[in-house]
């Protein structure tokens, strides 16, 4: 079973710093991967999508990696600003949507 | 396009009535996905339908819980009687068949069952 797991469950850190995200996953059979942003109170924000086949994909200042083979994904989040602010989730595709229990950010001014 | 439309956004009713969420996928999205989001459990899939045909309704929690798809443009949960443990916000989410495509996600609708 398909299990996705997310470090840290949250962290707050001062704006202007470079910050990681980090997701693992025990079963690397999957067809791509999605980093979404979630906003309290509102719905699910495609952010990034990593196709199986594909190391990584950048827009703007986010990065998101992808390495099947150690069962990882990191999503980069550059020059944070406090609008970064949100809960970022990962979720994995094998048909269905698999999402892990989410980080939530705080990008203090 | 105004994507994935979910109805109502909020809903509260009393236990022991029906409830039905509605949504409406993408045009041209061949999968639609039900889930529901809790602060104690996450995300958790509860049915998923490919061209209109229920493929995986495992995540649905109980007989009370039920969905169906008619059209390629229309869905329905519906929850029948409702229960106050069934509190949550119940998303709604389409995307093109194949291992290429995302997922896009409604807005939900934010259920209260009192």
């Amino acid at each position: 079973k398909q299990e996705v797991t997310q470090i840290p469950a949250a962290l707050s850190v001062p704006e202007g710093e470079n910050l990681v995200l980090n997701c693992s996953f025990t079963d690397s059979a999957i067809y791509n991967l999605q980093w979404f942003r979630q906003d309290p109170g509102k719905g699910l924000t495609s952010l990034l999508l990593i196709q199986s086949s594909q190391r990584e994909q950048t827009s703007g200042r986010l990065n998101a990696s992808l390495d099947k083979s150690s069962g990882r994904s990191t999503l980069y989040i550059a020059a944070s600003q406090p609008g970064d602010s949100a809960t970022y989730l990962c979720a994995l595709s094998t048909g269905k949507l698999i999402f892990g229990q989410g980080t939530t950010l705080q990008v203090k001014p | 396009d105004a994507g994935v439309i979910q109805s109502p956004r909020h809903e509260v009713t009393e236990m022991g009535q029906e409830v039905t969420l509605r949504c409406k996928p993408i045009s041209g999205h061949n999968s639609l996905f039900w889930y529901r989001q809790t602060m104690m459990r996450g995300l958790e899939l509860l049915i998923y339908f490919n061209n209109n045909v229920p493929i995986d309704d495992s995540g649905m929690p109980e007989d009370r819980f039920s969905a169906k798809m008619p059209n390629a443009s229309f869905s329905t949960l519906k929850i029948q009687p409702s229960e106050p443990r069934d509190s949550a916000v119940y998303f709604c989410a389409s995307s093109p068949i194949g291992p290429n495509y995302g997922y896009t996600f409604g807005s939900g609708t934010r259920l209260t069952v009192v």
